[in-house]
Parts: structure tokens; sequence; C-alpha cells
């Protein structure tokens, strides 16, 4: 059965420092794999995805994550976190089909301290 | 990406009673997914809504419970049935991509409180 662990609860950061979270993945097969966003009170927010092709996949506010079969990981990178990016990071995995349903990670909660 | 409406975005309602949530998308897709998301935890997958089928439920949830309409690909509702306090909890609804695998993008959900 396909899972996804996120094995650091709670990271604190300093503003502007630099950012990576953690992600691994279960399956199979290589997944598609994905990171969301949640700030407080809000609605996901898909940061990035991948399906194939190159391990490093761009996403949006300046976010990469690099797919790294033998390791079974999806980390998440920022080269300089503002404080705005505050927020709970979740990682998700799922089948190699489009229409596959996608199971989350139990999140990461990133602070920034000022 | 599709955009997804979703609504009611809160309600607050009282125990024993039922909330029908709706889910609108602004594009054909094959599936659309209906989760959970209790207080500081992670999204839970209810169930999987295919058009033209019964939905598929994931292990602890049930129809009687979670009953949920597919009538068409652009549209989903999932109601929530006799309703008690342990059901508080986020609701959100995604699509399942399609062709080319651009989707998973998700509702902004429905803050459910039971009283």
């Amino acid at each position: 059965a396909q899972s996804v662990t996120q094995p650091d609860i709670h990271i604190t950061v300093s503003e502007g420092a630099s950012l990576e979270l953690r992600c691994n993945y279960s399956y199979g097969a290589t997944p598609y794999l994905f990171w969301y966003v949640q700030s407080p009170g809000q609605g996901l927010q898909l940061l990035l995805k991948y399906f194939s092709g190159d391990t490093l996949v761009q996403g949006i506010k300046g976010f990469e994550a690099e797919f790294k079969r033998s390791q079974s990981s999806f980390n998440l990178r920022k080269p300089s976190v503002p404080w705005s990016d505050a927020a709970e990071y979740f990682c998700a995995v799922g089948g190699y089909s489009s229409a596959s349903k996608i199971i989350f990670g139990s999140g990461t909660r990133l602070s920034i301290r000022p | 990406s599709a955009v997804i409406s979703q609504k009611p975005s809160r309600d607050i309602c009282q125990r024993g009673t039922s909330l029908t949530i709706q889910c609108q998308v602004d594009s054909q897709v094959t599936m659309m997914f209906w989760y959970r998301q209790q207080p500081g935890q992670s999204l839970t997958l209810i169930a999987t809504a295919n058009q033209g089928s019964e939905a598929t439920y994931e292990s602890g949830f049930v129809i009687d419970k979670f009953p949920i309409s597919r009538p068409n690909l652009t549209f989903s509702t999932l109601t929530v049935s006799n309703m008690s306090p342990e059901d508080s909890s986020i609701y959100l609804c995604s699509d399942g991509g399609g062709q080319g695998a651009q989707g998973y993008t998700f509702g902004s959900g429905t803050r459910l409180t039971v009283v």
C-alpha cells in the first residue's frame, strides 16, 4: 500500500534562511508526488508536482523539490524563506494514473523566526 | 489547472441533522475526491466519486454516513448525515486530474462545526 511520511512535525527557521522539508514515500512504482501548502484558515494550494522526467521540479513561490528514487524521497527546498511562508506543508503521493487517489503525509508546520 | 468552487464555505449545524456540500469544477474531470481534515490533522480520503457509478469509500467511511452524488463530470456532492460533534472538520473536494494529469486541485473547503 502506498504511504507517505513527513518526519518533521514542526520546523522553525529564521527569515531569509534556507529551507528543506523532508518527505519519504512508499509505493510499488514511481508515483505521482505533490507538495501542498495550507495557510491558517485557508484551503490547499499546490506548490509543485512530479509525474515524470526531470527529477528537479520547480514550483510556485520559488519552491523546488527533487525526486530521488534511490531514497524514495521528494524533499521540498527554498533558498530563502520570507515571513509569509509560515504555514503547514503537506507532501502527497498518488498512483501512476492521473485518475488515482492521492494520500497525504501528516504535514510539517513551518514557523519563521524574525 | 481546474478551478474548483465549493460551498458552503462554513456552517454550524445541530447534531442529528445533515449537511450537503457541493463541489463544482470548471472543466470535465474523470474523478473527484472527497477528504476530511479534522482539527490540527492532515487530510484523510473519504471516497472517490466517479461519474455514473457508485462512489468508492475508504476504510472507516460508509455510504450511509457520507452519501456522495456525481451526476456529471463537473459536479459532486457530499452529505454528512446524522451529524455529531465528532464530524466537526474541514471537508474538501479535489479533482482527479483527468487527461494529462493536470489536476489534483482542491476546493477551498467547508468548515463544519456540529453543536
